[in-house]
């Protein structure tokens, strides 16, 4: 089976803009979540989706939303960017939300905010 | 508040040294416990996991954690290291029921010396 798929791998946008990121996640995982990581704060859960539903949400502001369509795959939005949005964000799939799931992470979106 | 703590940022070893990186945490219920390794320029990759039952865990690579309820520590260990072991390191929790909200630590860096 492929593994989860993020793109883009690398992202340069200026403040005050928006980014829409891609994650596809293994075949047959319902269940995406989305992480910030970060040399400051570490690795930070955004949310959490589960059959096109919002099942937990972290710390974050309204700025950060997400949405899961029907083949599972997700997106995530950040809207009116920070220089403190740089990042790399990690999408993790499983089969099953929480529970004894286990998650597989993709390798990451790199997103620079100047 | 829910926290992972990993006691050692840093830690350099020689090769053939025992290993043991420190991880407690604060949450109030039932949890699942990680270990993930992100080897330098791959994915976060599942070490090892808890999830009820024998308290120690043996994982890949001749990785194994032990749960100590009663200390809230999940503790990760290695008899002999390998230079190959060199990577990042990350404790992380999620709730036993109601999806993923994994909380990690700031994980540890091991260097093995060859």
């Amino acid at each position: 089976k492929a593994g989860v798929t993020q793109t883009p791998r690398y992202l340069i946008k200026t403040r005050g803009q928006q980014v829409t990121l891609s994650c596809s996640p293994i075949s047959g995982h319902r269940s995406v979540s989305w992480y910030q990581q970060t040399p400051g704060q570490g690795l930070q859960f955004l949310f959490e989706y589960f059959s096109e539903t919002q099942r937990n949400k972290g710390n974050f502001p309204g700025r950060f939303s997400g949405r899961q369509f029907s083949n599972s795959r997700s997106e995530m939005n950040v809207s009116t960017l920070e220089l403190g949005d740089s990042a790399l964000y990690l999408c993790a799939s499983s089969e099953t939300t929480g529970g004894l799931g286990e998650q597989y992470f993709g390798p990451g979106t790199r997103l620079t905010v100047t | 508040a829910q926290s992972v703590s990993q006691h050692n940022h840093h830690v350099i070893l020689s090769e053939a040294a025992s290993l043991e990186l420190g991880c407690n945490y604060s949450y109030g219920g039932t949890v699942n416990l990680f270990w993930y390794v992100q080897y330098p320029g791959q994915h976060l990759q599942l070490l090892l996991k808890y999830f009820s039952g024998d308290p120690l865990v043996k994982g890949i690579k001749g990785f194994e954690a032990e749960f100590i309820k009663s200390k809230f520590s999940f503790n990760l260990r290695k008899p002999s290291v390998q230079w190959s072991d060199t990577a990042e390191y990350f404790c992380a929790v999620t709730p036993g029921t109601g999806g993923f909200k994994t909380i990690f630590g700031a994980g540890t860096r091991l260097f093995v010396k060859a």
